[in-house]
């Protein structure tokens, strides 16, 4: 069965300092992987997506992740991390062959101190 | 300027009423879906639809119902047979098809219990 998990529930990091969010995932071949944040009472905004390539992909605000086959992960990074980051950060798993269905980790909460 | 529209913002129920929350897009995307969120718990998957007339039961499908008459909208109702449903509701829509399958998610419905 599909699955994601994101290890860390929360994460505190002080303004300009880099950031790494974990996530890992199963799947029997190599799935669609995606990075959402979502602010407070708002819907999920996509971040970055893989589907095939480069295993290093860029995405909107400075983000960026890596797809790494062998350790089943696709970590999110920032090099320096603004106060407008904080926020909900989800790690999502698209599996077309069940439907074009999507599956989420639980979450992992950003806090950004000045 | 093409989206997901979610109506109403926050929603209150009754015990044995049943409620309906409208989801309607506008981006021509064939599939759309329903995730319910709690706190901790992520997103889960009420019920997605690739076309219309078409719908399929997601993993938490039991004491909610939906319709696809028109492409465009994907009404979501909770039952009364939903012991618990308090939660943050979030519509969905993706095209179909490799590099295309990404969600656009709407801003939600907030459903408390009175």
């Amino acid at each position: 069965a599909q699955s994601v998990t994101q290890p860390d529930i929360h994460i505190t990091v002080s303004e300009g300092a880099s950031l790494e969010l974990r996530c890992n995932y199963s799947y029997g071949a190599t799935p669609y992987l995606f990075w959402y944040v979502q602010s407070p009472g708002q819907g999920l905004q996509l971040l970055l997506k893989y589907f095939s390539g480069d295993t290093l992909v860029q995405g909107i605000k400075g983000f960026e992740a890596e797809f790494k086959r062998s350790q089943s992960s696709f970590n999110l990074r920032k090099p320096s991390v603004h106060w407008s980051d904080a926020a909900e950060y989800f790690c999502a798993v698209g599996a077309p062959n069940t439907g074009n269905q999507f599956y989420f980790g639980t979450g992992t909460s950003l806090t950004v101190i000045p | 300027d093409g989206g997901i529209t979610q109506s109403p913002k926050y929603l209150f129920r009754k015990e044995g009423q049943n409620v309906t929350l409208s989801c309607e897009q506008n981006l021509n995307h064939d599939a759309m879906y329903w995730y319910r969120q709690d706190p901790g718990q992520g997103l889960r998957l009420i019920y997605y639809s690739q076309i219309v007339n078409d719908f399929q039961k997601g993993d938490i499908a039991e004491g909610y119902s939906v319709s696809r008459e028109k492409k465009e909208s994907f009404p979501l109702t909770v039952t009364s047979a939903q012991k618990n449903p308090t939660a943050f509701y979030l519509c969905a829509s993706s095209e179909i098809g490799s590099a295309n399958e990404k969600l656009f998610f709407g801003s939600g419905t907030q459903l408390s219990v009175l």
